[in-house]
């Protein structure tokens, strides 16, 4: 089965910009989508497809892709950023969907 | 919308616990829906889609064979029965809706604890 990697934890000053990093051979051929998850809660749909982001969810908050890694970017990064966040794609087969392995985002 | 897991519980290993999502304030018949699951401490594991009409389902490795998704679109419910329970199988179980191969919309999850 297909693999995701991310790198395990990634620090940002407040108002500057982070990218977080997902990388796997299936992102070659499917889109990756974003998922923040705060402590004691359900993950929360922040980027999915080439670029969208579902209502409510903050502009700073970018998708991209080349090759075999997606990025999430967050521009102006806020204090209520601070959080994990995980890349899901579908695998090779494309019936069947993997999580990458989760980065922790703090903001300093 | 709404999704709201129950059937969580404490289960012995070998043994099986059904979950059940409530789906409510969208079109449940017209939306594929997915289970995903997060052991404690640890990260997201997708483990199973069924689609919007039933006539597919797809599981992660861990789960094929013990586990069967299945859907009532009259009932507006999302179900997971899970047998042959292991000690891996312990985390917070979601479900979620399916959207442009995304999951959109998350329920608040259910504990399912497999121990002795």
């Amino acid at each position: 089965s297909s693999e995701l990697t991310q790198d395990p934890a990634v620090s940002v000053a407040l108002g500057q910009t982070v990218r977080i990093t997902c990388q796997g051979d299936s992102l070659r051929r499917y889109y990756a989508s974003w998922y923040q998850q705060k402590p004691g809660q359900a993950p929360v749909l922040v980027i999915y497809g080439k670029n969208n982001r579902p209502s409510g969810i903050p502009d700073r908050f970018s998708g991209s892709s080349s090759g075999n890694t997606a990025s999430l970017t967050i521009t102006g990064a806020q204090a209520e950023d601070e959080a994990d966040y995980y890349c899901n794609s579908r695998d090779s087969s494309g019936d069947l969907y993997v999580f990458g392995t989760g980065t922790k985002v703090t903001v300093l | 919308v709404q999704l709201v897991e129950s059937g969580g519980g404490l289960v012995q290993p070998g043994g099986s616990l059904r979950l059940s999502c409530a789906a409510s304030g969208f079109t449940f018949s017209s939306y594929g829906m997915h289970w995903v699951r997060q052991a404690p401490g640890k990260g997201l594991e997708w483990v199973a889609v069924i689609w919007y009409d039933g006539s597919h389902k797809y599981y992660a490795d861990s789960v094929k064979g013990r586990f069967t998704i299945s859907r009532d679109n009259v009932k507006n419910t999302l179900y997971l029965q899970m047998n042959s329970l292991r000690g891996d199988d312990t985390a917070v179980y979601y479900c979620a809706t399916d959207q442009d191969y995304a999951f959109d919309n998350w329920g608040q999850g259910a504990l399912v604890t497999v121990s002795s």
